[in-house]
């Protein structure tokens, strides 16, 4: 069946190296995706969202772009910092306001 | 301002047992969604609530799953007669976002853990 899926479940990366999550969906009909970041033991916390009209958005130290052709969706981290470690989920919204989950990618920063 | 906040944080029931978990939106947040978190696993959408709109239950897995909003506000997560695979954390987001707004940001708030015994 159609899903959202991650190429990676676990990433580590050193302190101050640009990050880079991907995520890759299958429904073409998705127009709008979100990127969430849990830390252990709390809830999701948003971080950016796109449109499928866009192809790239920019947020404070973060990028996501979207490539509709192939269907993916990254989450690029610049300068990643300790506090950035946690585990990264992309969102879609296929209809009305029901959104899917990917399993997630877990970023381990190392100082 | 206050987030969402659930209670209890965390449960543990017995097998057969039913159980209630409580959600408390931010105030002025029109939709309300119930996720599952299984153990490393991603969420899994269980039902939306919009404003005064029939409730999406499509993602509830088994009738021994419920979901009640009273007033707009407060929603209710019930689950009878739990089982072992009920066993996962419980995550609560509102929104205040209708449909083609701006933004469909969802708060989210810490959880239930729900541990079936």
């Amino acid at each position: 069946g159609e899903s959202v899926g991650l190429h990676l479940p676990t990433l580590s990366v050193q302190e101050g190296d640009n990050s880079i999550i991907n995520c890759a969906y299958s429904n073409s009909a998705s127009d709008y995706f979100i990127w969430y970041k849990q830390e252990s033991g709390k809830g999701p916390q948003f971080i950016i969202d796109i449109r499928s009209n866009m192809d790239k958005r920019q947020g404070q130290r973060v990028t996501v772009l979207l490539n509709k052709t192939v269907k993916h969706l990254s989450l690029q981290i610049a300068a990643t910092q300790p506090g950035d470690s946690a585990v990264y989920f992309c969102a879609e919204k296929r209809n009305f306001n029901k959104f899917y989950f990917g399993s997630g990618t877990k970023l381990n920063v190392k100082p | 301002g206050a987030g969402v906040s659930q209670s209890p944080s965390n449960k543990v029931t017995e097998k057969g047992k039913d159980v209630e978990l409580r959600c408390d939106p931010i105030s002025g947040h029109t939709a309300l969604y119930w996720y599952r978190q299984s153990l490393g696993q991603g969420l899994e959408f269980l039902i939306y609530f919009q404003g005064n709109s029939a409730p999406d239950k499509s993602g509830l897995p088994s009738d021994r799953f419920s979901a009640e909003r009273t007033g707009g506000s407060v929603s209710t997560l019930t689950i009878q007669r739990t089982q072992q695979e009920d066993s996962a954390v419980y995550l609560c987001a509102s929104s205040r976002a209708l449909a083609g707004g701006p933004t469909y940001e969802q708060y989210f708030g810490p959880g239930t853990r729900l541990t079936v015994t």
